[in-house]
């Protein structure tokens, strides 16, 4: 198994401003997902990422992959109250981290 | 196409009875997965079925915990003599095949142990 580490808990940030949250593991990565889930909802496949360098993007919010396959980040430009909930990285062995909750204050 | 779909939606059960959750997984996907999400945390494997692959147990927290799936369907997850630190939301996710692809999940049955 590898954990997943991901940085930071919790994120407060002004409407329209940019943000990361980082996801590592102890262990190459063959696989990684980002996931967001919005309180009392299910959980909304954001990404997928497979290859070192790799990145991918949907609408505002971008996610890497660093070459050594040990690290991700998921970016989002000018966020929106609509960004707000809880994002989850998860390896596919399977093993997720502990989320981002992400508060956007309008 | 259907979803995963999770039975029930909630549980309460007094602490000392064994509960019963259900997960049907989308038709055709040969993995399985059931995870546990605490209030406010992020979620912790369970167990993984692929297949007719001996499943991987390794993240079930304690011998009161087990599950089984029929096949490539539905599967149940049995919690024995349930404890209030059982209580959480239990998640199935099922996927086309197992390693790299995207997991889908259902909604979860909320499970409070009294």
């Amino acid at each position: 198994s590898q954990e997943l580490e991901q940085s930071p808990q919790s994120l407060i940030v002004q409407e329209g401003k940019n943000l990361t949250i980082n996801c590592t593991s102890s262990k190459t990565l063959y696989g990684l997902y980002w996931y967001k889930q919005k309180y009392g909802e299910g959980l909304i496949f954001l990404m997928m990422l497979q290859k070192g360098g790799e990145e991918k993007s949907h609408e505002k919010i971008t996610a890497k992959l660093d070459e050594k396959k040990q690290q991700s980040s998921l970016h989002i430009t000018a966020s929106q109250p609509s960004h707000a909930g809880i994002y989850l990285c998860g390896a596919v062995d399977p093993r997720f981290g502990a989320g981002t909750r992400l508060t956007v204050k309008p | 196409g259907a979803g995963v779909s999770q039975s029930p939606s909630n549980k309460v059960t007094e602490k000392g009875k064994d509960v019963e959750l259900r997960c049907d997984p989308i038709s055709g996907h040969t993995a399985l997965y059931w995870y546990r999400q605490r209030l406010g945390q992020g979620l912790e494997f369970l167990i993984y079925f692929q297949g007719n692959s001996a499943p991987d147990k390794s993240g079930l927290p304690s011998d009161r915990f087990s599950a089984e799936r029929t096949g490539e369907s539905v599967s149940t997850l049995t919690i024995q003599r349930t404890q209030q630190e059982d209580s959480a939301v239990y998640l199935c996710a099922s996927s086309l095949s197992g390693g790299i692809y995207e997991q889908y999940f259902g909604p979860g049955t909320r499970l409070t142990v009294t």
